[in-house]
């Protein structure tokens, strides 16, 4: 089975600019979530989907994130414009909708992004 | 959501069993407990997770007291492979927003 899938790994860009991250979950996996690290930070929550629908954007930093999941199935998230403050590593992860205990999520291994 | 706290590092030799212990003094009837593990440039990954008692799995073993106020991750015989960060999160089921702590660096020495 396919892992969850981010692209790029790495992306450098000047304040200001526009950046798009995009995540591919594991197959059949309803939901989606977006993490995120910041230098010298915990990881932190974004957002979850279910299927196309935001289920939870409370760790939404601000209008500059907005987050899309088009048909259910592969997922953005753009940064516009971009500021310095939004460097660090972008998490995505994925999981099924379990029946009891929590169903575990299955992390990609991130876009390190740096604005310079 | 229950705070959780844990050792910010740890050092082991390879081959020994490593415990890792974890705090959740305000963990909610409806919570479970679950170890993420993180190497250097990759994603958390899922090693367990447990409601209460012990729970084993391929890798590890999850040991949760009746109070379910702490609980211990136990790593049988680890290898230099081992070394990691380790997560110890609390959630509930419908609320899979994680809150990931510092975690604990743990260190394999040959």
């Amino acid at each position: 089975e396919a892992g969850v899938t981010q692209f790029p790994s790495h992306s450098v860009i000047e304040k200001g600019q526009t950046v798009t991250l995009r995540c591919d979950p594991i197959s059949g996996h309803d939901n989606l979530y977006w993490y995120r690290r910041v230098m010298g930070k915990e990881i932190k929550f974004l957002l979850h989907f279910v299927k196309e629908s935001k289920q939870d954007e409370s760790g939404m930093p601000n209008n500059r994130f907005l987050a899309e999941r088009t048909g259910g199935t592969y997922s953005t998230l753009k940064v516009q414009p971009a500021e310095l403050e939004d460097s660090g590593v972008y998490f995505c992860a994925s999981s099924l909708v379990g029946t009891g205990g929590i169903s575990p999520l299955h992390f990609g291994n991130g876009t390190r992004l740096t604005v310079t | 959501l229950a705070k959780t706290t844990q050792p910010i590092s740890m050092d082991s030799y390879e081959g020994q069993e490593v415990n890792i212990t974890c705090s959740h003094n305000n963990i909610a009837t409806n919570d479970y407990i679950t170890w993420y593990q993180q190497f250097p440039s990759q994603g958390p990954r899922f090693i367990i997770q447990g409601y209460k008692t012990k729970v084993t799995n391929e890798v590890a073993s999850l040991f949760i007291p009746a109070d379910r106020k702490s609980s211990t991750l136990s790593l049988p015989r680890v290898s230099l492979s081992d070394t990691a960060v380790y997560y110890c999160l609390v959630a509930n089921f419908g609320n899979e927003k994680l809150t990931f702590g510092t975690g604990t660096r743990l260190t394999i020495i040959p």
